[in-house]
């Protein structure tokens, strides 16, 4: 079985205050990870993914295969940056064809 | 490229009824995934057809089943609406490259009320 956990519902930080939104996952083969984000009024949309390990918008995740662990971090947060963040994972083989299993989000809210 | 819709955007409906929702996936993207997100499950995935077929499905039971064309618009169908059916439903298409997961693009939604 394939499980994603958010432990964090709600998060508030300051700008210009880092943000770490954390994500850890269960899963017996090899994953793949994604940060998807909703702004207010708006679609899902994807932030970022492990494999292409890029910084969108300023944020980074890196995997932790070792602690199962893919925390989404940014070291100066902006206002447009509160927003919804899902975690998710997809997994190898056919039982994983078009699924992404999501954690349960973690709403964003950057103070002025 | 335009991106996915979903129509309708609501739905009124009472228990006992079926409703039929539509995605239509972006231009060139033939896999097309459903998701039911509610405030206490979250996201949970339903179904992905590719080329027609039903390849994977959720832990959902037989009243929700889906479809797919071959202009790859994908039809997803709930008979005999319960109460615990009221969701915002959605659809997400991607590409499918060979031997990566890819980018699952998600529409707008439609949410279903029961009555």
């Amino acid at each position: 079985a394939q499980r994603v956990t958010q432990p964090e519902k709600l998060l508030s930080v300051f700008k210009g205050a880092p943000v770490e939104l954390k994500c850890n996952y269960s899963y017996s083969g090899s994953p793949e990870l994604f940060w998807y984000v909703q702004y207010s009024r708006q679609r899902l949309q994807l932030l970022l993914r492990h494999i292409s390990r890029e910084s969108i918008k300023g944020f980074t995740a890196d995997l932790n295969k070792g602690e199962t662990s893919f925390h989404l971090k940014k070291p100066f947060a902006q206002e447009e940056d509160s927003a919804m963040y899902y975690c998710a994972l997809s997994g190898a083989g056919g039982t994983s064809y078009g699924k992404l299993t999501f954690g349960q989000g973690t709403i964003l809210t950057v103070h002025p | 490229k335009a991106g996915v819709t979903q129509t309708p955007r609501y739905l009124i409906k009472t228990r006992g009824q079926q409703v039929t929702l539509s995605c239509s996936p972006i231009s060139g993207h033939r896999s097309v995934s459903w998701y039911q997100q509610t405030p206490g499950q979250g996201l949970q995935f339903l179904f992905e057809y590719f080329s027609e077929t039903q390849r994977n499905k959720g832990n959902f039971p037989g009243r929700f089943s889906g479809r797919q064309f071959s202009n790859s618009r994908s039809e997803m169908n709930v008979s005999t609406l319960e109460l615990g059916d009221s969701a915002l439903y959605l659809c997400a298409s991607s590409l499918l490259v060979a031997g990566s997961t890819d980018t699952q693009y998600f529409g707008p939604g439609t949410r279903l009320t029961v009555l």
